[in-house]
């Protein structure tokens, strides 16, 4: 049972545009959502949390938008640079239970 | 170093061998999770440890599969005669009490590939 969906296997942008990445839910006892950048042959990296209290939160070039009702989430990053090419999960979680990762998706920018 | 350490970095066997794979959490955090990434796929949940409570196995594929954790630090998981499905990154992470919201932070994992 997949909780966590990110539907779009890839993007690709170019470079100083903005990327938005999707994610969708289907358990809604999660209360805290996560976005993490992998590059290749290393582990997850944390880049910027939400809580369900809340409907955005920005760091820097990043932000991400919460819409409970939709059950859904986006990460935008903007402007957008090469070195933010990577693959970016989604997890949600709740209480102190095990987070739950989307499968991810390949973010390629181009310069 | 500071952060999760896993070992060993790369293993390759042969079908039907037993594996372990280990972990060194970050120093202090009560909990740990290990995760597999087959080729092509997302972050698979395979077993959480908190504290001293009973692990969440719930996520664990098949009987050939088991973790410990001894001490409330190291994590061993130990796959039983690998099959070639098996091949897999293994990630293991911890975060400071299992709080949904603290980020896990993530060793590198060990990429298993059987033959």
């Amino acid at each position: 049972d997949q909780q966590v969906k990110q539907n779009s296997p890839s993007l690709s942008v170019q470079e100083g545009r903005i990327s938005i990445l999707n994610c969708d839910y289907t358990n809604s006892m999660f209360d805290y959502f996560l976005w993490y950048k992998k590059y290749p042959a290393e582990g997850p990296t944390f880049l910027i949390s939400i809580s369900s209290i809340k409907d955005k939160n920005e760091d820097g070039r990043f932000t991400v938008f919460l819409n409970k009702s939709a059950k859904h989430l986006s990460l935008h990053i903007v402007p957008s640079q090469p070195g933010d090419s990577a693959v970016y999960f989604c997890a949600a979680g709740y209480n102190n239970n095990d987070m739950r990762f989307g499968a991810g998706t390949r973010l390629t920018v181009k310069p | 170093g500071a952060g999760v350490s896993q070992s060993p970095s790369n293993k390759v066997t042969e079908k039907g061998k037993d594996v372990e794979l280990r972990c060194d959490p970050i120093s202090g955090h009560t909990a740990l999770y290990w995760y597999r990434q087959s080729l092509g796929q997302g972050l698979e949940f395979l077993i959480y440890f908190q504290g001293n409570s009973a692990p969440d196995k719930s996520g664990l594929p098949s009987d050939r599969f088991s973790a410990e954790r001894t001490g409330g630090s190291v994590s061993t998981l130990t796959i039983q005669r690998t099959q070639q499905e098996d091949s897999a990154v293994y990630l293991c992470a911890s975060s400071p009490t299992g709080s949904s919201n603290q980020p896990q932070h993530f060793g590198d994992g060990t990429r298993l590939s059987i033959l």
